[in-house]
């Protein structure tokens, strides 16, 4: 089973600020490597999938890059709508499964 | 646009079974390319994926659970249900449905609200 780790568990950062949340594979997923955000009481929303592609609707400061094991998502400059719980996911194709990381917790400073 | 909503009850006795369904709407199951997934996540922690299921029946499961789940589709009512058995209270949860789809690998984009299922007796 690929397991993924994120880092770090909490960031503090101030509005406007440039936020960048890293997430690693215990394994090679090429880029088969989505993020999400979760907001309290409420499900994830899809913002990059295919490690770098923004899913629609999703505002242009948000960005993913990483190939391989290695996986970023910068939010260029925060605004106070970003503030939630990001979580990074893979599937494999053997054992086919998906797995989550832990996520990060992006908090304001 | 595509909507997606869990239903089931709320609370499960431990050792019975969990059962859960998920309605689709604005869209049809039977869509090509796209799976049909179940993702928990319990209070104050992570997603956990549970499962998914094509409209042809073809399922995939986590191994850590698999003993235990069921997916099951129904075209007809453009539902899929999930059915999780012998239950203890490491299974409570909100338990989310949401939709798969591929590019450049696989992601969840449509989700349902979730149902918080409490396993108590």
């Amino acid at each position: 089973e690929i397991v993924m780790t994120q880092s770090p568990a909490t960031l503090s950062v101030s509005p406007g600020e440039r936020a960048t949340l890293s997430c690693r594979a215990s394994q090679s997923v090429s880029s088969n490597l989505a993020w999400y955000q979760q907001k309290p009481g409420q499900a994830p929303r899809l913002l990059i999938y295919g490690a770098s592609t923004r899913a629609t609707g999703i505002p242009a400061r948000f960005s993913g890059s990483g190939s391989g094991t290695e996986f970023t998502l910068t939010i260029s400059s925060l605004q106070s709508e970003d503030f939630a719980v990001y979580y990074c996911q893979q599937y494999n194709n053997w054992p086919p499964m998906s797995t989550f990381g832990q996520g990060t917790q992006l908090e304001i400073k | 646009q595509v909507q997606l909503q869990e239903s089931g009850p709320g609370l499960v006795k431990p050792s019975q079974t969990l059962s859960l369904t998920c309605t689709v709407s604005g869209g049809s199951i039977s869509s090509a390319s796209y799976y049909w997934s179940w993702i928990r996540q319990p209070a104050g922690k992570g997603l956990e994926w549970i499962g998914r299921i094509y409209s042809s029946g073809s399922t995939n499961y986590n191994p850590s659970l698999k003993s235990r789940v069921t997916i099951s589709v129904d075209t007809s009512k453009n539902q899929f249900s999930l059915k999780l058995s012998s239950v203890t209270a490491a299974d409570t949860a909100v338990y989310y449905c949401a939709r798969e789809g591929y590019s450049r690998g696989w992601y969840l984009d449509y989700w349902g609200q979730g149902t918080l299922v409490t396993v108590s007796s």
